[in-house]
């Protein structure tokens, strides 16, 4: 089936940095979602982007549908310890308008005091 | 409560052994998907209804495994005749209307098959 791939698979930050990453697929998407999860806990939805070149923000949280339709981008401003966990990307493949949404490997992210 | 329910949080059982997850998703919402969680892994996919039609299970790994969810509110999902590597965390996650990514994720139940 389709495969995500995250990148990086981990990052260690200090508190106050700013966080990149990003999520890449094998073919085109309609829809790129990004979770974050905590240990013992569900998926949280963080922001759902529909369009090509979409940029949506939550917060400190800013999102981006890639121009290609084959990549999103995550970016985090000013981190803060509670920003620790993993993240996940996942998506819809084009002219899939079924329910079957494919989620990446996961970033994790750590910030250092 | 407010959010997406799982019953139980953890389930041990022995090979062999069939066992049944319970989600109690938020309440008048009309899709409920059920993925996998291997250790260290995304959620996999496995099946997605809407109300009570099941209109997606190509995640569904074997014939082993079966959900259903008969009055489009509370959705069980059967894995009959466990094996060691059906061991994993199991996700139920409910959305307002049909079409919607997932939502809201319950906390999930945690399966270790001995």
């Amino acid at each position: 089936g389709q495969q995500l791939n995250q990148s990086p698979q981990s990052m260690f930050i200090q508190e106050g940095e700013d966080v990149s990453m990003n999520c890449t697929s094998s073919s085109i998407f309609n829809t790129w979602l990004w979770y974050k999860q905590d240990p013992g806990e569900g998926p949280v939805l963080l922001i759902a982007l529909y369009k090509a070149g979409e940029l949506t923000s939550n917060g400190r949280l800013t999102a981006q549908f890639g121009i290609t339709r084959k990549d999103s981008f995550l970016n985090i401003s000013a981190s803060i310890p509670s920003d620790v966990g993993i993240y996940f990307c996942a998506g819809r493949e084009i002219d899939n308008y079924g329910q079957n949404f494919v989620f990446g490997p996961g970033t994790r992210l750590s910030v250092l005091p | 409560g407010a959010g997406v329910s799982q019953s139980p949080r953890y389930k041990v059982a022995k090979r062999g052994q069939d066992v049944a997850l319970r989600c109690d998703p938020i309440s008048g919402h009309v899709s409920l998907f059920w993925y996998q969680q291997a250790l260290g892994q995304g959620p996999e996919f496995l099946t997605y209804f809407q109300n009570e039609a099941q209109l997606d299970k190509s995640g569904l790994p074997s014939d082993r495994f079966f959900a259903e969810r008969p009055e489009g509110s509370v959705s069980t999902l059967k894995i009959q005749r466990t094996q060691q590597e059906d061991s994993a965390v199991y996700l139920c996650a409910s959305s307002l209307s049909r079409g919607l990514q997932p939502q809201h994720f319950g906390d999930g139940t945690r399966l270790s098959i001995l």
